[in-house]
């Protein structure tokens, strides 16, 4: 089946460094990815809707300069936490999809990131 | 109008007895219907999900029921295991804009 590879599982920061988090489909190609954020024992959000090629689509309320997103080739797609602080502390999970839109997704494991 | 209302926060069941969780939305343009199971530091999980033109969808011991007309629709679990345990989150996804809205969860604890 298809299989969503997130990188790295955990990452610890200072505050004002920048993170980047990778997201790999393995065995397909995703044309659209989606990055969620989800806080302790609360849904997951989604921040933004990424399509090979071209610029992310952010949700409302979602800084694009603060949570960088590429989508550089079928398989990968980045997030960076750019000038991370406490707040940003979370766990980030991206999602593929072999279609152009939300139809069957497959997530990856997600990344917890702290940041002190 | 984009929220999905999900209930019961938390369920407790014993080991044998059926989980059943509930999901409502308004949106009529949601035109996919996916549950998704996910463990504690780990992603969501696709577990089994419907179409409005199915009012009922079963895959081993899990049951999908689908009311349009109500619009609302319910996972149930049958014959829990403790290996159930997890958190269980109702989804939908709005054909007009290609995204997934999630419920707010339900954390399911089945005891032996």
């Amino acid at each position: 089946g298809a299989v969503v590879s997130q990188h790295p599982s955990w990452v610890i920061c200072k505050s004002g460094t920048s993170v980047k988090i990778e997201c790999r489909s393995l065995d397909f190609q995703a044309t659209t990815m989606f990055w969620y954020r989800q806080f302790p024992k609360q849904s997951l959000m989604l921040m933004a809707t990424s399509n090979e090629g071209s610029k992310a689509t952010y949700e409302q309320g979602v800084e694009k300069d603060k949570f960088l997103i590429n989508h550089a080739s079928l398989t990968l797609s980045t997030l960076t936490v750019t000038s991370a602080h406490p707040e940003d502390s979370s766990f980030y999970i991206c999602s593929a999809s072999m279609d152009s839109g939300a139809n069957v997704l497959t997530f990856g494991a997600g990344s917890r990131l702290t940041v002190l | 109008q984009q929220q999905v209302k999900q209930s019961p926060q938390s369920l407790i069941v014993q080991k044998g007895g059926i989980s059943i969780i509930n999901c409502a939305y308004e949106n009529t343009a949601f035109d996919y219907f996916p549950w998704y199971q996910q463990f504690p530091g780990k992603g969501p999980a696709l577990l089994i999900a419907i179409r409005p033109d199915v009012s009922e969808k079963k895959e081993g011991r899990f049951t999908i029921s689908f009311n349009k007309s109500a619009k609302q629709f319910s996972l149930h679990i049958m014959d829990s295991q403790p290996g159930d345990s997890a958190t269980y989150f109702c989804a939908a996804r709005d054909y007009n804009t290609d995204k997934l809205i999630f419920g707010t969860g339900t954390r399911l604890q089945v005891f032996p």
